[in-house]
């Protein structure tokens, strides 16, 4: 079946402006989380939804940062005037349930803010 | 999540079994070894995960200590598409799921 599905794939913006990344969960998935990669560096958690309950933004680094899903499906990550230093990869992942199953991965999407 | 250590780089000439190993002296009972691998420009794949018994897939084998405080991956036939960054994480089955990756091991495979 499908997996994970990210877009865009790339993405380059200028300082200040806004952007909305997509993500595609695996159909039947109720969990799905967003994690950030910087160059050369391991993955950040970002946030965590869990079907109708409240979403886990522990890991947002700033209130620029929001994200929302709609049921069990489509999530956008939003970043609102965008620096610099929120060039990285965004990854979205998505598992069947709270119970800790294994989480799949999308290809991510390729920020660049020049 | 309990840490883990891994060394920094590998090499495994194609077509050898590749032994990845990874310590996490201190897992707790009901945390689970998973690995996970990254190949350059995409998102991280799913290989393997177990609790305290032996694990084989279609991917690899994961052999776990009997005291649980470290394991090996094992991929049997490496080929050159092989070639990775290998993350080991402990994390428990409940709670907080969100994975913690560490720096990994960057196996290359050698034709």
């Amino acid at each position: 079946g499908a997996g994970v599905s990210q877009s865009p794939s790339n993405k380059v913006t200028e300082k200040g402006k806004d952007v909305e990344l997509r993500c595609d969960p695996i159909s039947g998935h109720t969990a799905l989380y967003w994690y950030r990669q910087r160059l050369g560096q391991g993955l950040e958690f970002l946030i965590y939804f869990q079907g109708n309950s409240a979403p886990d933004k522990s890991g947002l680094p700033s209130d620029r940062f929001s994200a929302e899903r709609t049921g069990e499906s489509v999530s956008t990550l939003t970043i609102q005037r965008t620096q610099q230093e929120d060039s990285a990869v965004y990854l979205c992942a998505s598992s069947l349930s709270r119970g800790g199953e294994t989480q799949y991965f999308g290809p991510g999407t390729r920020l660049l803010v020049l | 999540d309990a840490k883990t250590t891994q060394p920094t780089s590998m090499d495994c000439a194609e077509g050898r079994a590749a032994n990845l190993p990874c310590n996490h002296s201190t897992i707790s009972g009901n945390e689970y070894v998973y690995w996970y691998r990254q190949i350059h420009s995409q998102g991280p794949q799913y290989i393997i995960h177990g609790l305290k018994n032996n694990e084989t897939n279609e991917m690899a084998s994961l052999i776990i200590t009997e005291d649980r405080k470290s394991s090996t991956l094992i991929l049997p036939h490496a080929t050159l598409r092989d070639t990775a960054v290998y993350y080991c994480i402990v994390r428990a089955n409940f709670g907080n799921e969100k994975l913690t990756f560490g720096t990994g091991t960057r196996l290359t495979i050698i034709p």
